[in-house]
């Protein structure tokens, strides 16, 4: 499954499936990206992150693609779990400045 | 694993009350932040502070807001007199080690702070 678009808040997938979670970032000065995940009643979790030297960075089932031309910023999950089920946020800075978050998608998985 | 610890999880207050809410950042970390979340929107940027001083602040930190670190370990937040739209979970964050970037930020689990 995929999002498309930082205003879409949703996305479901099936257990097993790949997921892949889009943001669309402002500011063209910006050099490091975090993904956060972030469950019911919880703090943001630190999930993966990228500098502006980088397309892409691969952690343990979760790869994060930049596109610095289109000022895009991707998260892809493979073999989503259901512990997987929170919102996701994209958070974006400039070096020494305020890390400024993405509206989220909240990710849905279905067993 | 080490991790940022915030206290209260849950607190009620009165408009006009004052709150202070705490946190114990990461103990090696030399960066702390307040941000904020309100029911459904996204993390917002309230204030960085380094080296006993702030560093950063948003327009929402305003005259009412304020933080201190009183001792080697805490950092609080404080509203002088709180409205009824400071209602929000308030997160605490830390960053900064060797070689790690700082704004690799660790979250706390938050405050949910409702004014009545």
């Amino acid at each position: 499954g995929e999002s498309v678009g930082l205003h879409l808040p949703t996305l479901s997938v099936q257990e097993g499936d790949n997921s892949i979670i889009n943001c669309a970032y402002s500011n063209s000065a910006s050099d490091y990206f975090i993904w956060y995940k972030q469950e019911s009643g919880k703090g943001p979790q630190f999930i993966i992150d990228i500098r502006s030297n980088m397309d892409k960075r691969q952690g343990q089932r979760v790869t994060v693609l930049l596109n610095k031309t289109v000022k895009h910023l991707s998260l892809q999950i493979a073999a989503t779990q259901p512990g997987d089920s929170a919102v996701y946020f994209c958070a974006e800075t400039t070096s020494g400045s305020r890390l400024t978050f993405g509206e989220g998608t909240q990710l849905t998985v279905n067993p | 694993e080490p991790e940022v610890t915030q206290t209260p999880s849950h607190q009620v207050t009165q408009m006009g009350q004052e709150v202070i809410l705490r946190c114990v950042p990461i103990s090696n970390h030399l960066y702390f932040y307040w941000y904020r979340q309100i029911l459904g929107q996204k993390v917002e940027f309230l204030v960085s502070f380094y080296n006993n001083e702030i560093s950063e602040k948003s327009e929402i930190f305003d005259d009412q807001f304020s933080v201190e670190r009183p001792d080697g370990s805490n950092f609080t937040l404080k509203i002088r007199s709180t409205k009824l739209e400071d209602s929000a979970m308030y997160f605490c964050a830390s960053s900064g080690i060797y070689r790690v970037r700082r704004e690799k930020l660790f979250f706390g689990s938050g405050t949910q702070l409702s004014v009545l």
